[in-house]
């Protein structure tokens, strides 16, 4: 197993665009998070996910965003009418679904929105 | 918010151990200690964690004080390739309860 992988690592995209980004967890997690962080800040918690059922949203993901996992593999997150305050790193993490359990993160998409 | 506090940076030198303190005074008992560093332009990396016990992996050694308020991860053996931010969070054994990252300590191993 590779890790959690996203894809792109890089986007640049116009004020305006819609951009959607990749997530593939470690195969048998079967929790999947997204996290966004900022300039010398800490992660953000956006989001999770057990299996393909998003059990949590944080009051951060406005409606301009929308994040699927259908078939409990893969995710993606989207994001719409994308803002210059949208450019951060999006990072994707996985866990088993157990209890003290810690998580493992992917190496991020850096989204800049000129 | 994040419910830890720790100092914004510190230095080390290379091949010295590096001790981190983290402060987590509100802790409650099935609160564990967690550990993760983020080596620049990467995802964070979990380190190691605990619940009252010290613990020692390859990777670290963390102590817990007896009253649970404090923590300090120890980097035996510091190398330029620790150079990272490294945050320490406290988190339920809960389902579903998400990790909370604070800013960290930004550690700079120096040569």
């Amino acid at each position: 197993d590779t890790g959690v992988s996203q894809n792109p690592r890089h986007k640049i995209t116009k004020r305006g665009q819609n951009v959607t980004f990749r997530c593939d967890p470690i195969s048998e997690h079967n929790r999947l998070y997204w996290y966004r962080q900022t300039l010398g800040q800490g992660p953000e918690f956006l989001t999770y996910f057990q299996n393909e059922a998003q059990l949590e949203k944080s009051r951060l993901l406005s409606d301009r965003f929308s994040a699927e996992r259908p078939k409990g593999s893969f995710s993606t997150l989207e994001i719409q009418r994308t803002e210059q305050g949208d450019s951060a790193m999006y990072l994707c993490a996985s866990s088993l679904d157990r209890v003290n359990y810690g998580y493992t993160f992917g190496s991020g998409t850096r989204l800049t929105v000129v | 918010d994040a419910k830890t506090t720790q100092p914004p940076s510190m230095d080390c030198a290379e091949g010295r151990a590096a001790n981190l303190p983290c402060n987590h005074s509100t802790i409650s008992g099935n609160e564990y200690v967690y550990w993760y560093r983020q080596i620049h332009s990467q995802g964070p990396q979990y380190i190691i964690h605990g619940l009252k016990n010290n613990e020692t992996n390859e990777m670290a050694s963390l102590i817990i004080t007896e009253d649970r308020k404090s923590s300090t991860l120890i980097l035996p053996h510091a190398t330029l390739r620790d150079t990272a931010v490294y945050y320490c969070i406290v988190r339920a054994d809960n389902y579903g309860q998400n990790f909370v990252f604070g800013p960290g300590t930004r550690l700079s191993v120096l040569p």
